[in-house]
């Protein structure tokens, strides 16, 4: 079975620090793979997006990586900040088919 | 440009009535996706549609929900004799390929009573 899990399920730390969120994946053979943040009450932002070919991408603050052999990404973002607090949900794609299997996601607070 | 829009934001209704839920996708978006997101189940993929082919429903938890595209743009995800564990959350997503990122729309909240 295909499936996505994301540890840890909450984290909690001060501004300015830098963190690793994790994600990993059973089945290696994936398509690509996104990260995604979502505010309470709110949809999904994509914040990156991982072809299989890739090892990583960056956007300003956030750098995610991909290691297909091992089944697993993180995303690190550096010099944290309160805005930066929410929960943060990696996705895989297996085919062209489109469909995301979606981890259960980390809730991020950053304290100012 | 406009991002993908859902109607209604919030629907209240009762057990065992029939709900009707919009997606409006990004103009030129050839995919678009349902999601459904519930507290204990995390956020699940319910149907794909890519262009004028069939479209993916694997994902559908029951015969009681339908979706349709019509013209390829607007999408309804219809759920017939709503169930309280129906309560959840409804995302919609589109993409400019059934491969690219996937964009989200703000979702609407079903609650059955």
């Amino acid at each position: 079975k295909q499936e996505v899990t994301q540890i840890p399920a909450a984290l909690s730390v001060p501004e300015g620090e830098n963190l690793v969120l994790n994600c990993s994946f059973t089945d290696s053979a994936i398509y690509n793979l996104q990260w995604f943040r979502q505010d309470p009450g709110k949809g999904l932002t994509s914040l990156l997006l991982i072809q299989s070919s890739q090892r990583e991408q960056t956007s300003g603050r956030l750098n995610a990586s991909l290691d297909k052999s091992s089944g697993r990404s993180t995303l690190y973002i550096a010099a944290s900040q309160p805005g930066d607090s929410a929960t943060y949900l990696c996705a895989v794609r297996y085919n062209q088919g489109g469909k995301l299997i979606f981890g259960q996601g980390t809730e991020l607070s950053v304290k100012p | 440009g406009a991002g993908v829009s859902q109607s209604p934001s919030n629907k209240v209704t009762e057990k065992g009535k029939d709900v009707e839920l919009r997606c409006d996708p990004i103009s030129g978006h050839t995919a678009l996706y349902w999601y459904r997101q519930s507290l204990g189940q995390g956020l699940e993929f319910l149907i794909y549609f890519q262009g004028n082919s069939a479209p993916d429903k694997s994902g559908l938890p029951s015969d009681r929900f339908s979706a349709e595209r019509t013209g390829g743009s607007v999408s309804t995800l219809t759920i017939q004799r709503t169930q309280q564990e129906d309560s959840a959350v409804y995302l919609c997503a589109s993409s400019h390929s059934g491969t690219d990122t996937q964009y989200f729309g703000p979702g609407t909240r079903l609650t059955v009573l």
